[in-house]
């Protein structure tokens, strides 16, 4: 299964767009890219997922490169609520059961 | 709606006690998952269900681990003989799953877990 790379921490001004990158360099063509969040003491809490298209929900924005070894992830305008940890995770079609969380990104968004 | 409910949210227990955590999945989902996250690490995959079919036990540490999932929804996942190292914070989470299209790559949803503290 394919393992990603997020870097441990990032600070971000309120108001101001985050930008999340994620390596995952030997992604398969059946794997696709999940991001979760985590608030302190709550269960992870599903973001947006996709497969090679850039994708956009109510929440955030997921911009996969064209090689599909990296990705990022984009809330348009941080709030101090969206302070937490977030996991960039890739899921095997044929493997699915098996969600790999790695130590993710804490971001901090500051006013 | 409801999402996955999770019981109890705290659970403080005796090294060589068996406890059993439970959890209640979104109505109409057929795929559940165990994880477990140490204090300040990643998610751990347990154990996995879907529907009829026999479970993923792969992840689970050891025999003192099961689970079980009754009537295709509530699942409780037992700890026999607790050790101080199965302290952690234990999550179920569920999903479409199945083998329709689309539910394959349906998103899990995850409860807040139960904060098991093993003295």
């Amino acid at each position: 299964d394919a393992k990603t790379t997020q870097p441990p921490s990032m600070d971000c001004a309120e108001g101001r767009a985050a930008n999340l990158p994620c390596n995952h360099s030997t992604i398969s063509g059946n794997e696709y890219v999940y991001w979760y969040r985590q608030i302190h003491s709550q269960g992870p809490q599903y973001i947006i997922h996709g497969l090679k298209n850039n994708e956009t929900n109510e929440m955030a924005s997921l911009i996969i490169t064209e090689d599909r070894k990296s990705s990022t992830l984009i809330l348009p305008h941080a709030t101090l609520r969206d302070t937490a940890v977030y996991y960039c995770i890739v899921r095997a079609l044929y493997n699915f059961n098996k969600f790999y969380f790695g130590s993710g990104t804490k971001l901090n968004v500051k006013p | 709606g409801a999402g996955v409910s999770q019981s109890p949210s705290n659970k403080v227990t005796e090294k060589g006690k068996d406890v059993e955590l439970r959890c209640d999945p979104i109505s109409g989902h057929t795929a559940l998952y165990w994880y477990r996250q140490s204090l300040g690490q990643g998610l751990e995959f347990l154990i996995y269900f879907q529907g009829n079919s026999a479970p993923d036990k792969s992840g689970l540490p050891s025999d003192r681990f099961s689970a079980e999932r009754t009537g295709g929804s509530v699942s409780t996942l037992t700890i026999q003989r607790t050790q101080q190292e199965d302290s952690a914070v234990y999550l179920c989470a569920s999903s479409l799953g199945g083998a329709g299209v689309g539910s394959y790559n349906s998103p899990l949803h995850f409860g807040n877990g139960t904060r098991l503290t093993v003295t």
